[in-house]
């Protein structure tokens, strides 16, 4: 069983259109990581968001924390086919800090 | 981008055999991990270093060993491949205010 959910699994739109993905967990985390993955290539770190109810902005993406720390969500505005990738949430593991937990990701495909 | 070299990127091994993977970083980083990446499970860490000579089990750590002679230097083996072990593998290094930085990733298949 996975600390961190993900959903949806897989979601493949239109360029143009909007979308969120998600990311909850029963427990609670003192912060959340999104990253994005590309074919071939490591995660990259989007965004950290370490406050309940914290709502960050990357461009086209915002990031949003749970008032209660248990779940995230990402929204993407008018998507584009350079946000395709597999995206990624990610926190402190309950048994150390030091390690993280990483949930099993939504593989995102933005269509031309 | 925190300069981080893993080595080979691609290899086929047989099932038995010792397999060690290599993981080069250039940016003086205390923290180095890794982690294995299949479908369905995300990433899962195996061990983790925090220091020269300093190391710790991560999640799934059966079957790996791990050393660290020096700072940039952080190897993976496998002592006996199996199966179960075909998956890819990321180095990662922790930056300040917990900022991790991946490799690109060794892909190992063990037939």
């Amino acid at each position: 069983t996975q600390l961190l959910e993900q959903s949806p699994q897989f979601l493949s739109i239109q360029e143009g259109e909007n979308l969120t993905v998600y990311c909850n967990s029963s427990s609670v985390f003192s912060s959340l990581q999104w990253y994005r993955q590309e074919p071939g290539e490591g995660p990259v770190l989007l965004v950290t968001v370490v406050t309940g109810g914290e709502v960050k902005k990357l461009k086209r993406l915002t990031f949003q924390f749970g008032d209660a720390r248990k779940d995230s969500s990402l929204h993407i505005t008018a998507a584009q086919t350079g946000d395709t990738g597999l995206y990624l949430c990610a926190g402190p593991s309950p048994s150390s800090a030091r390690q993280l937990t990483f949930g099993s990701g939504t593989q995102l495909t933005v269509l031309p | 981008d925190a300069g981080i070299t893993q080595s080979p990127r691609h290899k086929v091994t047989e099932t038995g055999t010792p397999v060690t993977l290599r993981c080069h970083q250039t940016e003086n980083h205390r923290y180095m991990y890794w982690y294995r990446q299949d479908p369905g499970h995300g990433l899962r860490l195996i061990h983790y270093s925090y220091g020269v000579k300093d190391t710790d089990k991560g999640e799934v750590s059966d079957g790996y060993s791990v050393s660290r002679s020096k700072t940039e230097d952080f190897l993976l083996t496998l002592e006996s491949a199996t199966s179960s072990q075909t998956s890819v593998y990321f180095c990662a290094t922790e930056g300040g205010r917990n900022t991790i930085y991946f490799g690109e990733g060794s892909w190992l298949t063990v037939v």
